[in-house]
């Protein structure tokens, strides 16, 4: 079955410091990828998606970034951080099919 | 664009009864999935139960089960036997996309779901 990590866990970052979240997904090969955000009374708001190595697809524009360098790994980035980037976030794959999602454990940031 | 709503913040239900969360959809496709996740205070997300568009026949697994109107873009849960320790946020969510690396997974507000004992 199909197994996404994600790290770390938690953070706490300053106010225009980087930022880098890191997904790898087990089980797999060729998985559509995912980053969501989880805001408080907002569900969960797709924030960028990739169908392979390298192809990166963006739903918000906003402050942050994302990369596929490899065909299981999956990275969030910030070059400088603001208070709004603040929240949960969460990494998610299919396996192509597009008949279920899983999801890594999250990624709590706190932008201070 | 397609849009996931969900119009219960929050519900209650008692230990052992039963109970219905709602979700409604927009969407012009004809071919997609729904699907509902449970997300407890631990924060991973758990696939309860899934509906591809096609099938007539309502989703079922054990004591989860869903009332999918297709015509009606409704698309709820229903929760029977309810149990400690099913209190956790549910989240409804629509697959979007007709090919694959057009998937896309749309998720409504949620609604939090206290379990009485």
């Amino acid at each position: 079955s199909q197994t996404i990590h994600q790290w770390p866990a938690t953070l706490v970052q300053p106010v225009g410091s980087p930022l880098s979240l890191e997904c790898t997904v087990e089980g797999t090969s060729n998985p559509n990828l995912y980053w969501y955000r989880q805001a408080a009374g907002r569900g969960l708001q797709l924030l960028f998606y990739s169908v392979g190595i390298g192809q990166i697809s963006s739903e918000v524009p906003q402050n942050l970034s994302a990369s596929r360098p490899q065909d299981r790994q999956f990275i969030l980035s910030s070059k400088k951080l603001l208070l709004s980037d603040s929240g949960f976030y969460l990494c998610a794959g299919d396996r192509g099919s597009g008949n279920t999602i899983y999801f890594g454990e999250g990624s709590w940031l706190t932008v201070v | 664009a397609q849009t996931v709503t969900q119009s219960q913040p929050e519900m209650s239900v008692q230990e052992a009864e039963t109970v219905t969360l709602s979700c409604t959809y927009d969407t012009s496709e004809s071919d997609y999935y729904l699907f509902w996740y449970k997300q407890p205070p631990s924060r991973q997300m758990i696939l309860v139960i899934r509906q591809e568009a096609y099938k007539q026949q309502n989703a079922t697994e054990n004591r989860f089960s869903v009332n999918f109107q297709k015509a009606a873009k409704s698309f709820s849960l229903k929760i029977s036997d309810s149990q400690l320790g099913d209190a956790a946020m549910y989240f409804c969510a629509y697959r979007s996309g007709r090919f694959p690396g057009t998937y896309k997974y749309i998720f409504g507000t949620g609604t939090r779901l206290k379990v009485l004992a």
